[in-house]
């Protein structure tokens, strides 16, 4: 599966949108790019996945690139709850294989 | 949503001695299960892949006789910590998809914190 590559931190105002962005320069057409986020001492909570279309759901926006290099995960409204470390993952469709996990991003968000 | 549930949440116990964690996907089944290791301020590491009916796939560098898998039914897949040592003190989180629902989310178990003493 494909690399990503996430800055390591970021904060964000409570009640602003947050914008993680994710580089996943090497992608290939049958890969997805999933979002999950870890609370601490929690398990990952998956927020949201997406093939070349932009998605919304009732947690965040997913904007991929045209040409799929790169991708933003948007909180529209972040609050306190929202902080955690944030996974972009890069995932084939094909077959029943596991998510990878890099680093990620630890989002802060600030009263 | 779907929910896998996993047990104990957290754990105690001596060096030399053995612990079992189980893993449930609590309303769907599945074939496949994935076993994770995070230590502090780490990222999770993906340990074994669990086969329902088969025999577990372990990563490079995972001793699959010191970490035995059991995935015996479709929703229940168990983690054995053998002869455990401090510094196999970790969080174990498991994860299951969907049987046949490839393209979809992953779930994720609450986690469990082991620690030996």
């Amino acid at each position: 599966d494909a690399k990503t590559t996430q800055p390591p931190s970021m904060d964000c105002a409570e009640g602003r949108a947050a914008n993680l962005p994710c580089n996943h320069s090497t992608i290939s057409g049958n890969e997805y790019v999933y979002w999950y986020r870890q609370i601490h001492s929690q398990g990952p909570q998956y927020i949201i996945h997406g093939l070349k279309n932009n998605e919304t759901n009732e947690m965040a926006s997913l904007i991929i690139t045209e040409d799929r290099k790169s991708s933003t995960l948007i909180l529209p409204h972040a609050t306190l709850r929202d902080t955690a470390v944030y996974y972009c993952i890069v995932r084939s469709y094909s077959g029943n294989t596991p998510l990878v996990f890099g680093k990620g991003t630890r989002l802060s968000v600030i009263a | 949503g779907a929910v896998v549930s996993q047990h104990p949440s957290w754990v105690i116990c001596k060096s030399g001695t053995s612990v079992k964690i189980e893993c449930r996907s609590l309303d769907f089944q599945a074939t496949t299960m994935f076993w994770y290791r995070q230590f502090p301020k780490q990222s999770l590491m993906l340990m074994a892949t669990s086969n329902e009916g088969s025999k577990a796939t372990y990563e490079q560098g995972v001793e699959k006789d010191k970490f035995l898998i059991n995935h015996a039914s479709l929703t229940l897949s168990t983690l054995t910590v053998t002869s455990a040592h401090p510094e196999d003190s970790s969080f174990y989180i498991c994860s299951a998809r969907r049987t046949g629902w490839d393209n979809t989310e992953a779930f994720f178990g609450q986690g469990t914190r082991l620690t030996v003493v």
